[in-house]
């Protein structure tokens, strides 16, 4: 059975600071991974997907990493802003196309 | 382009009835899944639908129970309700080998 751990469950970090949230999946045949961001009351923003054939994906400050044999994902954010203060979610697509959340990081970026 | 559309924002309701959240996906797409986000939790699979059928299930009991129609909308009918239903109901859409696009959900609180 797919469990997804997201350590840590928060996370405070002054503003400017680089800062990376970790994911790790007990079962490594998945079909993919995805990084979501949840605003507080409000629905999952997809942040980046990475396929399981695929190593890492990119876009703007952000960058996912993915460790297949490892169960390991880490979500990199650059030169963080108040703004990204959210709750970040891990979830993998299992080769029966079930999706299994972690239960997410709390960020909070400190002006 | 509207992406995923949910109603209604919010919902309260008392145990032993019962409950219909609509859902309409985002332009292209076919697959609509429906998640259960409890407070601090992340969302858990309810289930998934594509051409009109019930592809996918997860560990939920058969007071939930679903359904898609020709145009990919679907609803969620949740019966008998309890207190322990008070979650945020999500509504993701997909196409093939696509992510998931995610609504802003239906709070839906129990009395």
């Amino acid at each position: 059975k797919q469990e997804v751990t997201q350590i840590p469950a928060a996370l405070s970090v002054p503003e400017g600071e680089n800062l990376v949230l970790n994911c790790s999946f007990t079962d490594s045949a998945i079909y993919n991974l995805q990084w979501f961001r949840q605003d507080p009351g409000k629905g999952l923003t997809s942040l980046l997907l990475i396929q399981s054939s695929q190593r890492e994906q990119t876009s703007g400050r952000l960058n996912a990493s993915l460790d297949k044999s490892s169960g390991r994902s880490t979500l990199y954010i650059a030169a963080s802003q108040p703004g990204d203060s959210a709750t970040y979610l891990c979830a993998v697509r299992n080769r029966d196309d079930k999706i299994i959340f972690g239960k997410g990081t709390r960020l909070h970026i400190l002006p | 382009d509207a992406g995923v559309t949910q109603s209604p924002t919010h919902l309260i309701k008392t145990r032993g009835q019962q409950v219909t959240l609509r859902c309409s996906p985002k332009s292209g797409h076919d697959t609509v899944s429906w998640y259960q986000q409890a407070l601090g939790q992340g969302p858990q699979f309810i289930f998934q639908y594509y051409e009109e059928e019930e592809r996918q299930r997860g560990n939920f009991p058969d007071r939930f129970s679903g359904h898609q129609f020709p145009n990919y909308s679907s609803e969620l009918n949740v019966n008998a309700l309890l207190l322990g239903d008070s979650a945020l109901y999500l509504c993701a859409s997909s196409g093939y080998n696509q992510p998931q696009h995610f609504g802003d959900g239906t709070r839906l609180s129990i009395l």
